[in-house]
């Protein structure tokens, strides 16, 4: 089965620095998606960002950009000129592309807190 | 384009009291539709998910239920209400023509069974 692992429970970042949110995985399946949803206050969730497997190109969102490393199974969030606004829970989730296994899988989550 | 809706926002209700929350999507047509609870402090537990009007598979067997009595609608349902159902109900949806069926969430309904 796979398993979503986010090591980092909390970050702190300084407003207007860059702060790098890590998450690895684990599948034996070649093809997959993956995403970044963040959760403020509010708890709603809300995409951020997602990869796809077979795409060798990191996908990027505005300020928000993923370190894909599909052999090492790493994930990794970054955000650029961090804001307030950024200070949420992260999660990091798993998708297989499998009609018969498609839940999304969640990692714990890192909470960042966001200083001005 | 497309918006998800959920209520009540907030419901406090006591131990044993039915339950009802209600999940709407408009601005798409047959999308998957999936319930979520999350524990404070915790992640998310996928708890029911559907693919059609009348179609439901249970991740969690447990003392809810849920329905999806038209396309875009989804209920989450208990008969008897536990301490343990306490948490933040989050309804999703996903869409067939899109092949990373990404997820996209609602609002959330905060429960607290007292």
């Amino acid at each position: 089965a796979q398993t979503v692992t986010q090591s980092q429970p909390e970050m702190s970042v300084q407003e207007a620095e860059t702060v790098t949110l890590s998450c690895t995985y684990d599948t034996s399946e070649s093809d997959y998606y993956l995403f970044w949803y963040k959760q403020p206050p509010s708890r709603q969730m809300i995409l951020v960002i997602r990869q796809e497997a077979y795409k060798q190109q990191n996908a990027t969102e505005n300020r928000f950009s993923v370190n894909f490393q599909k052999a090492a199974k790493s994930f990794s969030l970054k955000i650029s000129d961090s804001q307030l606004g950024d200070a949420a829970m992260y999660f990091c989730a798993y998708r297989s592309p499998l009609i018969t296994n498609d839940k999304l899988i969640f990692g714990t989550g890192t909470r960042l807190q966001v200083f001005p | 384009s497309q918006t998800i809706h959920q209520w009540p926002a907030t419901l406090v209700q006591p131990v044993g009291s039915p339950l009802s929350l209600e999940c709407t999507v408009e601005g798409t047509s047959n999308p998957n539709l999936y319930w979520y609870r999350q524990a404070a402090g915790r992640g998310l537990q996928l708890l029911f998910y559907s693919v059609g009007i009348g179609q439901i598979s249970s991740e969690v067997p447990q003392n809810l239920s849920a329905s999806r009595p038209q396309d875009r609608q989804f209920i989450l349902s208990s008969k008897k209400l536990l301490l343990s159902d306490s948490g933040f109900y989050l309804c999703a949806w996903s869409s067939l023509r899109d092949y990373t069926d990404t997820q996209y969430f609602g609002p959330g309904t905060r429960l607290t069974v007292l």
